[in-house]
């Protein structure tokens, strides 16, 4: 029952490294979701995909890039990563995305320090 | 300009009481809500939703109320256990917009033994 796996766990990057995030999800979801949490903040959306080979911005896309590369990987990429993107990241997939009530599987998160 | 809003940021209540955490939203087209719980180093994991045409759904020992004239929802757990302790985060979503989640700040509640 690995549900949704993300890699890697932790990660410190320097200011204008990039780094690409993995996750995969064992559910046949078709929709896959892109996360950051910061301190007293909820949930932000960065990217997702409803579908495999779509994928459409969230509420905070600037300075991200996904790829979908299959019905099970979605991968968020930072080209130049800045203090700002220190976060948690999380995964999260659901069986399609205009079923309300499908609710989002997530991952245990990707924590993110760039100095 | 939070749409969702958990005005609480903590609770601490006794094993064996209710635990009432509570969410405020402002957009009206939001028309499906969902409670999901957090444990550290964890995920969030989907606890309990309601639907707008629906005042209330019960789960066990979790029940949401939603009062749509006040744009207020509220989780109880009845009664509540030392394991219930984590965060607690509200989301909602509409139709609208696709079934995109809209989070709460979330709600730290601490269940005493």
């Amino acid at each position: 029952n690995a549900g949704v796996t993300q890699t890697p766990k932790f990660q410190v990057l320097k200011t204008g490294q990039s780094m690409t995030l993995q996750c995969a999800q064992d559910m046949n979801h078709n929709s896959m979701y892109w996360y950051r949490q910061d301190p007293g903040m909820g949930l932000r959306l960065i990217y997702y995909s409803a579908s495999e080979g779509t994928t459409d911005k969230g509420e905070v896309p600037n300075g991200y890039n996904v790829s979908r590369l299959n019905k099970r990987e979605f991968s968020l990429r930072l080209e130049s990563a800045a203090p700002s993107q220190t976060s948690v990241y999380f995964c999260a997939s659901s069986e399609w995305a205009t079923f309300l009530d499908q609710p989002q599987h997530f991952g245990d998160g990707t924590r993110l320090s760039i100095l | 300009d939070q749409q969702v809003k958990q005005n609480s940021p903590s609770l601490s209540v006794q094993e064996g009481r209710i635990s009432i955490l509570n969410c405020d939203y402002t957009n009206s087209m939001f028309d499906y809500f969902l409670w999901y719980k957090k444990y550290p180093a964890e995920g969030p994991t989907f606890l309990i939703s309601i639907s707008s045409i629906k005042d209330k759904n019960e789960d066990g020992r979790f029940t949401v109320f939603l009062n749509k004239s006040a744009k207020h929802l509220s989780l109880h757990i009845v009664p509540s256990q030392p394991g219930d302790s984590a965060v607690y985060f509200c989301a909602a979503s509409a139709r609208e917009y696709g079934n995109k989640l809209v989070f709460g700040a979330g709600t730290i509640l601490r269940v005493k033994s």
